[in-house]
């Protein structure tokens, strides 16, 4: 399996625009969730979803950002519109309830998607 | 709730010694603990996790964790620590499902 997969890698954009996260967890997995890391406020979880369905989005800074999932397959973070404040990187991460496997509970984490809001 | 506490930012060792990055926890219940490296420009690498049974974990890279229930604590060891262990680490402990809570991260120094 190629591991959790984000597009785009780096996003350099402008104050006002629409910004679009993509995210392909690793096949079989029934979680998938979205951070958003910066120095200031480390590692936060903006929301998650189980099956499709989200379950927790308390962590959505506002409005302004909404996130699908509408397959098991593929999900967005859409951030519109955009301001600098919403620099960060942006990681997708999945995992599986697979209680026969050694990797329960344990998330796969993609290699992040970089955004700078000028 | 569930959470994890890092209390050092930076932890500094010298390559060859050992080194230990400290993790509490408060939980309801048994916890699901975990330790994550990040490197840089990278994301979050799965390292080892404590689940039930012997109180010290090995996991990836040589590292190993010793989950202490009196201490409330999960601290992450290495015998002999390398400059490529220099990195971001996070504790982090399972809140429900699959939902984790992470740490601040302590950052790794170790040098030659």
């Amino acid at each position: 399996d190629a591991g959790v997969i984000q597009s785009p890698r780096h996003e350099v954009t402008e104050m006002g625009q629409e910004v679009t996260l993509r995210c392909k967890p690793i096949s079989g997995h029934d979680y998938l969730f979205w951070y958003r890391q910066t120095m200031m406020r480390g590692l936060e979880l903006l929301i998650y979803f189980n099956n499709n369905v989200p379950i927790d989005d308390s962590g959505m800074p506002e409005d302004r950002f909404s996130a699908k999932m509408p397959n098991a397959s593929f999900s967005t973070l859409k951030i519109q519109p955009s301001e600098p404040r919403d620099s960060a990187v942006y990681f997708c991460a999945s995992s599986g309830t697979g209680r026969g496997t050694r990797y329960y509970n344990e998330q796969f984490f993609g290699p992040g998607t970089r955004l700078t809001v000028l | 709730a569930q959470s994890v506490a890092q209390p050092e930012d930076q932890v500094n060792v010298a390559e060859g010694n050992p080194l230990t990055v400290k993790c509490t926890y408060s939980v309801s219940g048994n916890p699901y603990l975990f330790w994550y490296v990040q490197y840089p420009n990278r994301g979050l690498q799965f390292l080892l996790k404590y689940i039930t049974g012997d109180n010290l974990v090995k996991g990836s890279y040589g590292f190993e964790a010793e989950f202490n229930k009196s201490q409330t604590s999960f601290h992450l060891k290495k015998p002999s620590a390398l400059v490529s262990d220099s990195a971001l680490y996070f504790c982090a402990v399972r809140v429900s499902g699959n939902m984790l809570t992470f740490g601040g991260g302590t950052r790794l120094m170790v040098k030659p």
